[in-house]
């Protein structure tokens, strides 16, 4: 079966301190791969999805960046992190089909001090 | 651009009783498929229902319907008989193929409160 593991689970870090955040995915391959942003009292904000490896693509100008390094993981970093970057960080992948559902990591509560 | 709206941000309903979340997106997209999910105090998100935008027939799971409505690009969660388990988070979201490459965008959110 398919599984998804997102870590860590929560993080604190200092302004300005770089970021990694992890997400692979076993028992599948070539899969859509996805960040999203959750920040407080608000919805998803897709930041990034990949469709393979090296395949990125940004939704939103902003301190992140993410990489596929590997067909199965899903990196999200920052070389300096903000305040503003404080927030839920959740990992989904789908495959390579519309009518299929996401699945989703445990997410990763990230605050920003 | 592709675009998911819930204009609802809180909505609170009796047990046993029927609710209604609206969502309305727009895309240029004529391949799509349209989605529910929950996101109880957990933070785990769970698939509810899925509708694919070819099909005039509007999807029902258990006490979950929808009502889509291409033309007016609206899709309508309904939740018959609530129980106090459906407290949560409830997002929709949509996915495109073609230029889009399976971005699945999500609305705000609406956050429904089951009372006993």
């Amino acid at each position: 079966s398919q599984t998804i593991h997102q870590w860590p689970a929560t993080l604190v870090q200092p302004v300005g301190s770089p970021l990694s955040l992890e997400c692979t995915v076993e028992g599948t391959s070539n899969p859509n791969l996805y960040w999203y942003r959750q920040a407080a009292g608000r919805g998803l904000q897709l930041l990034f999805y990949s469709v393979g490896i090296g395949q990125i693509s940004s939704e939103v100008p902003q301190n992140l960046s993410a990489s596929r390094p590997q067909d199965r993981q899903f990196i999200l970093s920052s070389k300096k992190l903000l305040l503003s970057d404080s927030g839920f960080y959740l990992c989904a992948w789908s495959v390579g089909d519309l009518n299929t559902e996401a699945f989703f990591g445990q997410g990763t509560r990230l605050t920003v001090v | 651009a592709q675009t998911v709206t819930q204009s609802q941000p809180e909505m609170s309903v009796q047990e046993a009783e029927t609710v209604t979340l609206s969502c309305t997106y727009d895309t240029s997209e004529n391949n799509y498929y349209l989605f529910w999910y929950k996101q109880p105090p957990s933070r785990q998100m769970i698939l509810v229902i899925r509708q694919e935008a070819y099909k005039q027939q509007n999807a029902t799971e258990n006490r979950f319907s929808v009502n889509f409505q291409k033309a007016a690009k609206s899709f309508s969660l309904k939740i018959s008989d609530s129980q106090l388990g459906d407290t949560a988070m409830y997002f929709c979201a949509f996915m495109t193929s073609g230029g889009s490459n399976y971005k699945l965008t999500f609305g705000k959110g609406t956050l429904l409160t089951v009372n006993p």
